[in-house]
């Protein structure tokens, strides 16, 4: 198993460039993510979705869009790039039962380093 | 989310034990407590979860307080592998969770060869 893949690895965008970062998990989780994480911070739900068609906001929604088409996929895109969102961006996955509390452990992938000048 | 405190860098030696301790003394009493990793440049990992008793798995132990205010979680021989931080999570969730488990700044846990 892959696992959770996410892509790029490292991007370089300029203020108000517009890019989406992929995500991609093996594992037929219910359950995706999308974190960030600053320099010395712990990190911080920008998004999340429990099922195909289903989306949520995080803690730090703001300059994301997400969508959930398939089970498989849920990418994160930035319409207009901002030196604030300079960031490392981590998709994380588990299993969640349906109609219930009862989940599974997070697989997180290796990191997306966003880098915007 | 019930708060926690943890020692922000903690330095052990190779083959020893390890024990980081994690209070959350506002713990609901149907909250989970998690242990998250995350090693150098890549995303963090799942450890160990427990809700009551005291659990082992192949990675680690995990001790909970009678009343749950405190846990520890128990590297029983460290190894340079383990150099890491290491985050303490309560949550309502078992596992990840609809709203996602709220990651800290968690424990820098240097081992020394």
């Amino acid at each position: 198993n892959a696992g959770v893949t996410q892509t790029p690895k490292f991007q370089v965008l300029k203020t108000g460039q517009s890019m989406t970062l992929q995500c991609a998990q093996d594992m037929n989780h219910e359950y995706m993510s999308w974190y960030r994480q600053d320099p010395g911070m712990g990190l911080r739900l920008i998004h999340y979705s429990v099922g195909a068609g289903i989306t949520d906001q995080g803690e730090v929604p703001n300059g994301y869009n997400v969508s959930r088409s398939t089970t498989e996929d849920f990418p994160l895109r930035l319409l207009s790039a901002a030196p604030s969102q300079t960031s490392v961006y981590f998709c994380a996955s588990s299993y969640q039962a349906p109609d219930s509390q009862a989940s599974g452990e997070l697989f997180f992938g290796e990191g997306s380093r966003l880098t915007v000048l | 989310d019930a708060k926690t405190t943890q020692p922000n860098s903690m330095e052990s030696n190779e083959e020893e034990p390890v024990h980081l301790p994690c209070n959350h003394s506002t713990i609901s009493g149907t909250d989970y407590i998690h242990w998250y990793r995350q090693l150098p440049s890549q995303g963090p990992e799942y450890v160990i979860h427990g809700l009551t008793s005291n659990v082992n798995n192949r990675m680690a132990s995990l001790a909970i307080a009678e009343d749950r205010k405190s846990s520890t979680l128990i590297l029983h021989r460290a190894t340079l592998r383990d150099a890491a931080v290491y985050y303490c999570i309560p949550s309502m969730y078992s596992g990840g969770g609809a709203d996602g488990l709220t990651f800290g700044k968690g424990t820098h846990l240097i081992i020394q060869p």
